[in-house]
């Protein structure tokens, strides 16, 4: 697509299950982000993968958060064991060519996830 | 590692006034800098950018933002806002030349406009 593309919209999940939130780049970015924007609290960084070296996972608040790259195309963020306070709406990014000019990132509509 | 401050959380102003929205990083080498916007009810998107060349940027709806070195700022200005402009407004900042340097935020600035 043309676009950042997230999956699913919206997601209501249950105190304690799990779930796992979907991000499609656009074609040929070789970065990619994932931010969570909470009522008040800005963006904050939670994972960077770039290319084929180790994401940079400095930002994810617990070992319940993880996330994966396939093919250095589609992530998937995992959030196991929900806790009400991770309520928010999770973003993906991407652009191209890090470190470079013209490397502003691309974002998708967001996740809203709300654990009740 | 980088960082970016905004200093003001929350900016209320009537339509016709003139804004200036403050944004300071702090990294000391060659950056790439970007203010991004967020429409009510709409993703993120980018109102301009600076990578190098003239510090004063001109961006979508009227906006500019100047990057002055010395300073580590990136201020954002528009003269005469919109009740339209209502939004929030992200600074960001990546580091040049390091293919590790990931976009980093500030934390956002809400802007109100009374019609």
């Amino acid at each position: 697509g043309a676009g950042v593309s997230q999956s699913p919209s919206n997601k209501v999940t249950e105190k304690g299950k799990d779930v796992e939130l979907r991000c499609d780049p656009i074609s040929g970015h070789t970065a990619l982000y994932w931010y969570r924007q909470s009522l008040g609290q800005g963006l904050e960084f939670l994972i960077y993968f770039q290319g084929n070296s180790a994401p940079d996972k400095s930002g994810l608040p617990s070992d319940r958060f993880s996330a994966e790259r396939t093919g250095g195309s589609v992530s998937t963020l995992t959030i196991q064991r929900t806790q009400q306070e991770d309520s928010a709406v999770y973003l993906c990014a991407s652009s191209q060519r890090p470190g470079q000019a013209n490397t502003e990132a691309f974002f998708g509509q967001g996740t809203r996830l709300t654990v009740v | 590692a980088q960082s970016v401050s905004q200093h003001n959380h929350h900016v209320i102003l009537s339509e016709a006034a003139s804004l200036e929205l403050g944004c300071n990083y702090s990294y000391g080498g060659t950056v790439n800098l970007f203010w991004y916007v967020q429409y009510p009810g709409q993703h993120l998107q980018l109102l301009l950018k600076y990578f190098s060349g003239d510090p004063l940027v001109k961006g979508i709806k009227g906006f500019e933002a100047e990057f002055i070195k010395s300073k580590f700022s990136f201020n954002l200005r528009k003269p005469s806002v919109q009740w339209s402009d209502t939004a929030e407004y992200f600074c960001a900042v990546n580091a040049r030349y390091s293919s590790a340097s990931k976009i980093i935020f500030g934390s956002g600035t809400r802007l109100s406009i009374r019609p």
